[in-house]
Parts: structure tokens; C-alpha cells; sequence
């Protein structure tokens, strides 16, 4: 089956400053890739649709210019928490879509 | 937008017997359901799917239903094994494509 990665695969930052989160596509072009959050014990929950070559659409919610998302290739897709704040800890899983979704392994994100 | 609800939150089975998940979802455009397992701290792994031309699908221990005008679509997994033991949601799409997660399922088998 098709290959998603993700890097990192776990992050620690504080409170304040950024984190970038890479989605790839390692055998197959994405032209939309997703990203999800779980919380522990929680079902995922979808925060934005990402669109190569145009703005991300994100779910009601979900604030915009604090999880900036950029599709900038047809296998590349980042989420970039802006300001983190220890409520934003949580696991971020991305998914590309080709026939059916294929998620990424995740990454866990501290804010301490 | 699709509402997805899940039933039960937890089951417990003994190794051997059968395990029942059930699903509802609520928009009738909905026309692909598939299912997760998910591990610990891991990525969800599709198990099974099912399309909505059809009502059943069956892959060696695993099965799943779906009954449209209902509906609603159903896990089954028989004889029972530890590591079937996790946490499986279903999941339903929704007008735009967009999987729409049901809250999940988990799983414990014991020997």
C-alpha cells in the first residue's frame, strides 16, 4: 500500500514559540492531505483539509492563523502550530489521499 | 455534515468468542465506511471498508455490514484473539469526501 511519513515523530517545545510538522507522500502525488488531532483516549478529529496549490480549508473551530498549513508540492504538506501553549499537547496525525486515506505514524507534541 | 456514533465505548470478550462494534451515521450521501485499529501511540490501520452498492464484506475473521436505509454499518470480528485486542473506530464520509470519525472502541481480549 501507499507510504505517508511524518517528521517529527514526537516534538517537546515551550510554551510560545512554533513547531513545523512535515507530511509526505512517499510513493504516490497527494493533491489533498489531511490533518487530524487526538487527544488521549479520544477519537481523531479532522482540524483542516489541505489543498496542494491552494488555501487549506479548516473545520469549524479551528483557528487559522494558529495552525498555518501550507501544501506547497504534490507529496509535502506542513502544519505549523504558531504559539503553542501547553493545551495544543496532543498526538497530530496527517493523512494523503490517493484511492482511500493513508495516515502518517504521527506526531506527539509536548508543550511544556 | 456526517455525524458518526459509535457503540460500544469498551468491550471486553473472551479469547475465542466474537466481538460486535456498531455504527451510525447520519447522512444518506455517505457511500464509503471503513474501519481502523488503532494501537497504542501508533497510526490508525484500516482493517476493512465497505461501499454502500454493497452489504456485506467478509476478510477471514473479519466482517462488516451495512444496511443503508438504516443506516447504520456493524463490525464483527469472530474467534477472538489477544492481539485483535485495541481501540477500532469506524468512520463514514461525508458530502466533501472528508472521513468523519466515529468515538471509538476499545477492544480487550483476554485469554
Amino acid at each position: 500500500g501507499a507510504v505517508v511519513s511524518q517528521h517529527p515523530s514526537w516534538v517537546i517545545c515551550k510554551s510560545g514559540t512554533s513547531v513545523k510538522i512535515e507530511c509526505r507522500s512517499l510513493d504516490f502525488q497527494a493533491t489533498t492531505m489531511f490533518w487530524y488531532r487526538q487527544f488521549p483516549k479520544q477519537s481523531l478529529m479532522l482540524m483542516a483539509t489541505s489543498n496542494e496549490g491552494s488555501k487549506a480549508t479548516y473545520e469549524q473551530g479551528v483557528e487559522k492563523d494558529k495552525f498555518l498549513i501550507n501544501h506547497a508540492s504534490l507529496t509535502l504538506s506542513t502544519l505549523t502550530v504558531t504559539s503553542a501553549h501547553p493545551e495544543d499537547s496532543s498526538f497530530y496525525i496527517c493523512s494523503a489521499r490517493e484511492h482511500e486515506q493513508y495516515f502518517g505514524p504521527g506526531t506527539r507534541l509536548t508543550v511544556t | 455534515g456526517e455525524n458518526v456514533e459509535q457503540h460500544p465505548s469498551t468491550l471486553s470478550v473472551q479469547e475465542g468468542d466474537s466481538a460486535v462494534i456498531k455504527c451510525t451515521y447520519s447522512d444518506s450521501a455517505s457511500n464509503y465506511f471503513p474501519w481502523y485499529k488503532q494501537e497504542l501511540g501508533k497510526r490508525p490501520q484500516l482493517i476493512i471498508d465497505i461501499r454502500s452498492n454493497v452489504g456485506e464484506k467478509k476478510d477471514q475473521r473479519i466482517a462488516v455490514t451495512l444496511n443503508k436505509t438504516a443506516k447504520h454499518f456493524s463490525l464483527h470480528i469472530t474467534e477472538t484473539q489477544p492481539e485483535d485486542s485495541a481501540v477500532y473506530f469506524c468512520a463514514g464520509t461525508d458530502s466533501w469526501g472528508k472521513l468523519q470519525f466515529g468515538a471509538g472502541t476499545q477492544v480487550v481480549v483476554t485469554p
